[in-house]
């Protein structure tokens, strides 16, 4: 199993462009999760999925999208992305009540 | 809602010691607990949990204490290892809501 698997590693976007962060996960888990890291702070929760088709707003959603058309992916779309979005982002997914995390995707917006 | 504090943002031990990283909740109706080890560059990783109905579990060097009356939760790693050396993250869940997690504490461990 590769687990929970993110991509790109890295990223530095302009202000206003978009992007899909990707994340995948072979575990068949139902439950994943999105969140981003500022430096020196816990993890925020974004978005949240609980299977296929179904999506809910964590903590702090607002300039973020998801979709969850398969188990398996979770992307998460940055619209017009701003300077506050700079942040490492991590995907998870859950196994009854353990949390599987990805490697992370650092984002710049400058 | 929930929050979750840690006492410390950072702890330096000597190899060999005993670290005790600890961590406060706020939603008394929290039923679980966990803790992550975050290595630099890396996603967290699982170290153990604990559910509200028992008051310590332990793994391996690592034991989880709860104290429910207080809101307190505690990890001790027993025989600190300079590999020890990470961001420990506790997180706490009420019910069927989805993990708060606190800022992290440091852990420094020197030869």
């Amino acid at each position: 199993n590769a687990g929970v698997t993110q991509t790109p590693k890295f990223r530095i976007l302009k202000i206003g462009q978009s992007m899909t962060l990707q994340c995948t996960q072979d575990m068949n888990h139902n439950y994943m999760y999105w969140y981003r890291q500022d430096p020196g702070m816990g993890l925020k929760l974004i978005y949240y999925s609980v299977g296929a088709g179904i999506t809910d707003k964590g903590e702090v959603p607002n300039g973020y999208n998801v979709s969850r058309s398969t188990t398996e992916d979770f992307p998460l779309r940055l619209e017009l992305a701003a300077p506050s979005q700079t942040s490492v982002y991590f995907c998870a997914s859950q196994a009854s009540y353990e949390q599987y995390f990805g490697p992370g995707t650092r984002l710049t917006v400058t | 809602g929930e929050s979750v504090g840690l006492h410390l943002p950072t702890l330096s031990v000597q190899e060999g010691d005993n670290s005790i990283i600890n961590c406060a909740y706020s939603n008394s109706a929290s039923d679980y607990f966990i803790w992550y080890k975050q290595e630099s560059g890396k996603g967290p990783q699982f170290i153990i949990d604990i559910r509200s109905n028992m008051d310590k579990r332990q793994g391996q060097r690592v034991t989880v204490l709860l104290n429910k009356t207080v809101k307190h939760l505690s990890l001790q790693i027993a025989a600190t290892q300079p590999g020890d050396s990470a961001v420990y993250f506790c997180a706490a869940r009420p019910g069927y809501s989805t993990l708060t997690f606190g800022k992290g504490t440091m852990l420094l461990v020197s030869p």
